[in-house]
């Protein structure tokens, strides 16, 4: 069975940095493309980061409104994927979801969802 | 403004079909077939309903379809069941700055 279970939010500081985990179990983590989404607060999901198998060069994208602030990683020997996030704004505050693609090398669709982390910026 | 618009609600009576659109552009939905529809209960987590425009995962009831017309995308929902009331989330694909977009989410309501 597929598992993602995100870790690493909490309470930050406008303008400091957080890093986010995504440890996943039940499939060959290095053959799957991953995915960053967040859900602010009574508001809807909103894409932040895709990465894609290594296998596939492992390439990134981002959402506009992260770009420059935030990395996607992926350490496919301990089957995790990591969001960094720097510069974080009060925009920023949401529950951050991980996910898996089916593909490996393209943002197809978030076929499995983690349980969410919530990451409040606020002073 | 989501970059995929959706209607903010819809509703139908236990046993009736509805259908939710999600009008994209030309750079989006109009061009790609990377569709997909999310079911969200409230507080939980969301799950994959469609994906590929018209393919269902293993597990989702077929009372679930998916199509598309030009830049609109929709999703059907037949035989209508309590369970069904939840948020409903469209997500495409985009040649953009933004290579993904998400509609803003319509609320069934099952009378």
């Amino acid at each position: 069975e597929v598992q993602l279970v995100d870790s690493g939010g909490g309470l930050v500081q406008p303008g400091r940095s957080l890093r986010l985990s995504c440890t996943a179990s039940g499939f060959t983590f290095g053959d799957f493309a991953m995915s960053w989404v967040r859900q602010a607060p009574g508001k809807g999901l909103e894409w932040v980061a895709f990465i894609g198998s290594k296998g596939y060069g492992g390439g990134t994208e981002y959402a506009a409104s992260v770009k420059d602030r935030f990395t996607i990683s992926r350490d496919d020997s301990k089957s995790i994927a990591y969001l960094q996030m720097n510069s974080l704004t009060t925009e920023d505050t949401a529950v951050y979801y991980c996910t898996r693609h089916t593909s490996a090398w393209y943002v197809d669709n978030f076929h499995n969802w983690g349980q969410g982390t919530l990451v409040i910026v606020s002073s | 403004q989501s970059a995929l618009t959706q209607p903010a609600s819809v509703s139908g009576s236990p046993g009736q079909s509805i259908t939710i659109s999600c009008t994209g552009t030309s750079s989006d939905v109009g061009t790609y077939n990377l569709v997909s529809w999310y079911q969200q209960h409230p507080g939980k987590v969301p799950i994959l309903l469609i994906y590929d425009v018209t393919k269902r995962p293993s597990g989702v009831s077929n009372r679930f379809s998916g199509s598309k017309s030009g830049n609109t995308a929709s999703l059907t929902i037949s035989g209508l069941q309590a369970e069904d009331e939840a948020d409903y989330y469209c997500c495409s694909y985009a040649r953009s700055a933004t290579s993904v977009v998400f509609g803003g989410g319509t609320k069934l309501t099952v009378l």
